[in-house]
């Protein structure tokens, strides 16, 4: 099945610095998703991104599909970012999202 | 109403219990889907439902059952668990299981004692 690699595993910034997350993936996706997993569990959704480059707010990402690969960028981060993000992606034949390991983020004031 | 609901949040059971995880969608979509997230785990799909089939399943223990009784309801069905089931169990729902986005309720935070 589809492989998800996302780095670093780690991150530590401090209140307003800039970060950069990268997730590659083994194979052709029709879907991409980003998530923040809060502190309670819960998945929020970021960005839905296949292809292209979107923006919300501090956010953004973008998928070069061709080259199996998204970004999302944080900018000046705020403790609130907190938390770990999650790369999924669904195989051109697959039923299911497909996750990578994750990013946990640690934002301090 | 939020888009995804999960009942209970957190369920302490025994291993000799039989209990149920609930998950309602007010989305309108077709597809609901279970997740397992493990501690040090990436999250691993367990169940999907497409029109209210079984399209998928995903090797799991027969010890965990799903039914979907209709496009709005999911539910997962617990019983002989053993410690290392404990995991927060997430629900998720889409329109359709393709090009589409999936959105995920809250999870149920599962101890096995």
């Amino acid at each position: 099945g589809i492989q998800v690699e996302q780095s670093p595993p780690d991150l530590i910034l401090q209140e307003g610095a800039n970060s950069t997350l990268r997730c590659n993936f083994s194979d052709s996706v029709n879907n991409l998703q980003w998530f923040h997993q809060n502190p309670w569990g819960q998945l929020i959704n970021l960005f839905y991104i296949p292809s292209g480059t979107k923006q919300n707010g501090r956010l953004s990402a973008t998928t070069v599909a061709t080259e199996r690969y998204s970004l999302l960028y944080i900018s000046s981060s705020q403790t609130t970012d907190s938390g770990v993000y999650f790369c999924a992606v669904r195989g051109a034949a697959g039923n299911k999202l497909t996750f990578g390991g994750g990013t946990r983020v640690l934002v301090k004031p | 109403e939020t888009g995804v609901t999960q009942t209970p949040r957190h369920l302490v059971m025994g291993m000799t219990n039989k209990k149920s995880l609930k998950c309602e969608q007010h989305l309108g979509h077709n597809a609901m889907y279970w997740y397992k997230q493990s501690a040090k785990k990436p999250l691993e799909l367990m169940f999907v439902y497409s029109l209210e089939e079984r399209v998928e399943n995903n090797s799991v223990p027969s010890r965990f059952s799903p039914e979907c009784p209709n496009s709005s309801h999911l539910f997962l069905h617990l019983h002989t668990l053993q410690p290392e089931d404990s995991a927060l169990y997430l629900c998720a729902s889409s329109q359709g299981t393709r090009n589409t986005e999936a959105f995920f309720g809250q999870g149920t935070r599962l101890t096995v004692v």
